[in-house]
């Protein structure tokens, strides 16, 4: 079972920190990777996608892709309160179109 | 434009009732995807279509779930008989074909199994 490993949390920063968001995945033939953010009681938000190795910036947000460590992450710089939700990470199954999603880091930004 | 559009938004029925849920994709896109979201399990793929044509249903629990898209615009996902273990939020995705695309969520039916 292709598995996607994220740290339940809660993280917690204060407002203005730097909030970093990890996921390693097993699946090495895995290409695309995604950042959804989730409030409560609503749907997954994509935030960022990445499909080559290093950084991608937008806005606040940089994901970073290290396939070699089969490695993914999310950081938010300058968090604010409006932050606070849970962050899924999804990985594609290689040679699929489906993704799988690791079980969310639940980020609380402290104003 | 619209988004992924899913309904009902609640549906609470009792154990042994059958349930339908109906998912409209965002046109143009040729993929759809059921998801269940659980506290203990999180988001689970159940079955994903191409082109109205399931392409992997590994994820439907048991023969009691059954999913159809009889055409581009119109997905259901159907549970008979309804269990409590059924309780969850069910969400439908959608995307287009090609690169790397992402999906795209409607905004779920929160389902409650009494």
């Amino acid at each position: 079972q292709k598995e996607v490993e994220q740290n339940s949390g809660p993280l917690s920063v204060p407002e203005g920190a730097i909030a970093s968001l990890n996921c390693t995945y097993s699946d090495r033939g895995s290409q695309s990777f995604f950042w959804y953010r989730q409030y409560s009681g609503k749907s997954p938000e994509l935030i960022m996608f990445i499909y080559s190795n290093g950084d991608k910036e937008d806005g606040r947000f940089t994901a970073q892709l290290n396939k070699a460590s089969q490695y993914v992450s999310l950081l938010i710089r300058d968090s604010q309160p409006s932050d606070s939700a849970t962050y899924l990470c999804a990985v594609n199954q290689g040679g699929t179109y489906k993704y799988i999603f690791g079980t969310g880091t639940r980020l609380k930004v402290l104003a | 434009d619209a988004g992924v559009i899913q309904s009902p938004r609640h549906e609470v029925t009792e154990m042994g009732q059958e349930v339908t849920l109906r998912c409209k994709p965002i046109s143009g896109h040729d993929y759809l995807f059921w998801y269940r979201q659980t506290m203990m399990r999180g988001l689970e793929l159940l079955i994903y279509f191409n082109n109205n044509v399931p392409i992997d249903d590994s994820g439907m629990p048991e023969d009691r779930f059954s999913a159809k898209m009889p055409n581009a615009s119109f997905s259901t996902l159907k549970i008979q008989p309804s269990e409590p273990r059924d309780s969850a939020v069910y969400f439908c995705a959608s995307r287009t074909t090609g690169g790397n695309q992402p999906q795209h969520f409607g905004d779920g039916t929160r389902l409650s199994i009494l």
